[in-house]
């Protein structure tokens, strides 16, 4: 089957660096997606990996490596309203699938 | 433009009924993907439409289905409701689907079944 491991809340403080780690098992590999869902709204799209390697948009990066199975989000210069959940998502066989979302807790 | 619409956006049902929901597309996306999110499960892939066919589909049970029509729109349906069918419901509408794409999510609609 295919699964994605997120650990479930981090926690940083405003202006600090947090990374989000998610490890991945599936086959049919085509890449990795970020989504942000702040409480009560809707996922938003972050950025997507297709290649190993680091993307960089912003205060947000993300980072692959298919080899290890593995990517993660990177959040610099953290601020208050960062505060939300986080979700690794991947294609395979025509499916979606995401992982159990971390919940980003910033304080000040 | 605008975005994702998706009505309603709270639903309270008795088990046994039926629901339909609908999600509006931003124009010109012609794929819509459906996904059901809950506490314990997280986000859990349903079924994608791209031009009015059902592209791919998720590990649910055949009470859920769904349609695409002309214009993009898409419902859901779901019958006999459960009560562990009570969870938020996100639609999502991409150019060309897949998972290579932006999907830009609607607001959802919550569904409690009781």
């Amino acid at each position: 089957g295919q699964s994605l491991e997120q650990p479930s809340e981090v926690t940083a403080v405003e202006g600090a660096i947090v990374q989000i780690n998610c490890t991945y098992q599936t086959s049919g590999f085509y890449g990795l997606s970020w989504y942000q869902q702040h409480d009560g709204g809707a996922p938003t799209f972050l950025s997507y990996n297709a290649l190993d390697g680091l993307e960089e948009t912003g205060r947000f990066s993300s980072f692959l490596s298919r080899s290890d199975s593995y990517g993660y989000l990177l959040l610099q210069e953290l601020q208050m309203k960062d505060s939300a959940s986080y979700f690794c998502s991947t294609y395979n066989f025509n499916k979606f699938y995401f992982g159990s979302g971390t919940k980003l807790n910033v304080k000040p | 433009k605008a975005g994702v619409t998706q009505t309603p956006r709270y639903l309270i049902k008795t088990r046994g009924q039926q629901v339909t929901l609908s999600c509006s597309p931003i124009s010109g996306h012609r794929s819509v993907s459906w996904y059901q999110q809950t506490p314990g499960q997280g986000l859990q892939f349903l079924f994608e439409y791209f031009s009015e066919t059902q592209r791919n589909k998720g590990n649910f049970p055949g009470r859920f289905s769904g349609r695409q029509f002309s214009n993009s729109r898409s419902e859901m349906n779901v019958s006999t409701l459960e009560l562990g069918d009570s969870a938020l419901y996100l639609c999502a509408s991409s150019l060309r689907g897949g998972g290579d794409t932006e999907a830009f999510f609607g607001q959802g609609t919550r569904l409690t079944v009781v």
